[in-house]
């Protein structure tokens, strides 16, 4: 089955600069990545995602860029600000069965 | 907005007791989820249901059980409770509509189960 990697575990970065997690995963037929952000005392919620017919995506300070051939996918953040501050999950999935599969997840500290 | 409602935020448990816990989304989704948390592990998948009826198993099924009688509510069973399974318990939705990539998971806020 799948199996997505997630680094770094934990992430500080001073406010105002970027901040860049990075996934990988094992199953070649994946074809849906989506990024989920979770504030403490709430639940996941869905940020950004990117199918395989595209290489990046962008969404005002977020992006997501796609590399199939390497089995790798990266959310940059940029402009950091305090509300930044979450835990981050990268999944992977295929359409075969719609089950989605998790990371382990980055705590983002963003420093004042 | 979808709404996804666990029906107990908090739960304590006896090992050795049967619990249920009960998940119901309002926006006609056919896929539904039970994931569990726990630190420096991350969201791991239990069971799924893409069907009333329909079950298959996640990457940790053992221990666990599920139900989805109606198509709104997906529940969790664990037969008998261990301390093993204390931990965060997410259930979630997402439409696939059959054809459709896969597409977003709407969580619920979570049920805290401690095993005593």
């Amino acid at each position: 089955g799948e199996n997505v990697e997630q680094h770094p575990s934990t992430l500080s970065v001073q406010e105002g600069d970027s901040a860049v997690i990075k996934c990988t995963y094992s199953d070649s037929a994946s074809n849906y990545f989506p990024w989920y952000k979770q504030e403490l005392g709430k639940r996941p919620q869905l940020i950004i995602d990117i199918r395989s017919n595209v290489g990046e995506k962008k969404d005002q300070r977020i992006a997501v860029t796609l590399n199939k051939t390497a089995k790798h996918f990266s959310l940059h953040i940029t402009e950091t600000q305090p509300e930044d501050s979450a835990v981050y999950f990268c999944a992977a999935s295929d359409n075969r069965d719609d089950k989605i599969i998790f990371g382990k997840g980055t705590r983002l500290h963003i420093l004042p | 907005d979808v709404k996804v409602t666990q029906s107990s935020r908090y739960l304590v448990k006896r090992t050795g007791e049967k619990v249920f816990l009960e998940c119901v989304q309002d926006m006609d989704h056919e896929n539904m989820f039970w994931y569990r948390q726990d630190p420096g592990l991350g969201l791991r998948l239990i069971y799924f249901s893409y069907d009333v009826k329909m079950k298959e198993k996640g990457d940790i099924p053992e221990g666990y059980s599920v139900s989805r009688e109606k198509k709104e509510r997906f529940s969790l069973i664990l037969e008998s409770a261990s301390t093993n399974q204390t931990s965060m318990y997410l259930c979630a939705s997402s439409l696939g509509t059959s054809g459709i990539l896969t597409g977003e998971l709407f969580f619920g806020e979570g049920s805290r189960l401690t095993v005593l």
